[in-house]
């Protein structure tokens, strides 16, 4: 089955500081990639996405390539505000046999950025 | 547009009771989810539904039902709450792009129910 794996958290950093975040993932078919942020007290929203292989998703300063020999989705952020904590979540989507595309979530890694 | 919405935002139940979880989305969706957060457990996916009228478990089903009547709404149920089942839940929805490789099918999520069972 698929699956997602996430360096596990908290994450904590100084403004300004240089942000990675490791995801890894196995899946049976050719996945798109998706990094999701949960502020406090707040459902998910979508922070980037990638669909094949050496594309890279970014918004708001992060972005992620999609790493296919490496099976790799790494979040970076060159330099962090204390307004970026938040719980970061990888996932997959991917259309099993005959199936629908159910997404695939990581556990989530907690950012804390301290001023 | 609303988005996705949740009804209710709180609740605290009994155990025994029982209860339902709205979920509507105004963005002609196909495809919504109920999942279920935990501490360190991270998001579980409970029941999903691919259009109005099917229903489908997830990796978590047992203590829940769910229902598709109409195509904007997915109702979540508990027949008898457990203490278990206390957690935060989130709605979500997306379209559906069958027959792409790589659907760029991202999910919009509601802002979450958190249910404590006493």
């Amino acid at each position: 089955g698929n699956s997602v794996t996430q360096m596990e958290g908290p994450v904590t950093l100084s403004e300004e500081a240089f942000l990675t975040i490791n995801c890894t993932y196995t899946a049976t078919g050719y996945p798109s990639l998706f990094w999701y942020v949960q502020y406090p007290g707040e459902g998910l929203q979508l922070l980037l996405k990638a669909t094949k292989a050496d594309d890279k998703g970014s918004n708001k300063g992060f972005e992620a390539t999609y790493r296919k020999e490496t099976t790799s989705f790494h979040l970076e952020k060159g330099s962090v505000q204390v307004s970026d904590s938040a719980v970061y979540f990888c996932a997959l989507s991917d259309k099993p046999t005959g199936g629908s595309y159910i997404p695939t979530f990581g556990r989530g890694t907690s950012l804390i950025v301290h001023p | 547009n609303a988005g996705v919405t949740q009804t209710p935002k709180f609740r605290v139940l009994k155990t025994g009771q029982s209860m339902t979880l709205l979920c509507a989305q105004d963005m002609n969706h196909e495809y919504m989810y109920w999942y279920r957060q935990d501490p360190g457990m991270g998001l579980r996916l409970i029941h999903y539904s691919v259009g109005e009228g099917t229903t489908a478990k997830g990796e978590v089903p047992d203590g829940y039902n769910v229902s598709r009547l109409k195509k904007q709404n997915f109702l979540l149920g508990l027949e008898s709450a457990a203490p278990s089942q206390t957690s935060v839940y989130f709605c979500a929805s997306n379209w559906r792009t069958a027959g792409l490789a790589g659907s760029t099918d991202t999910q919009y999520f509601g802002p979450g129910t958190r249910l404590t069972v006493l």
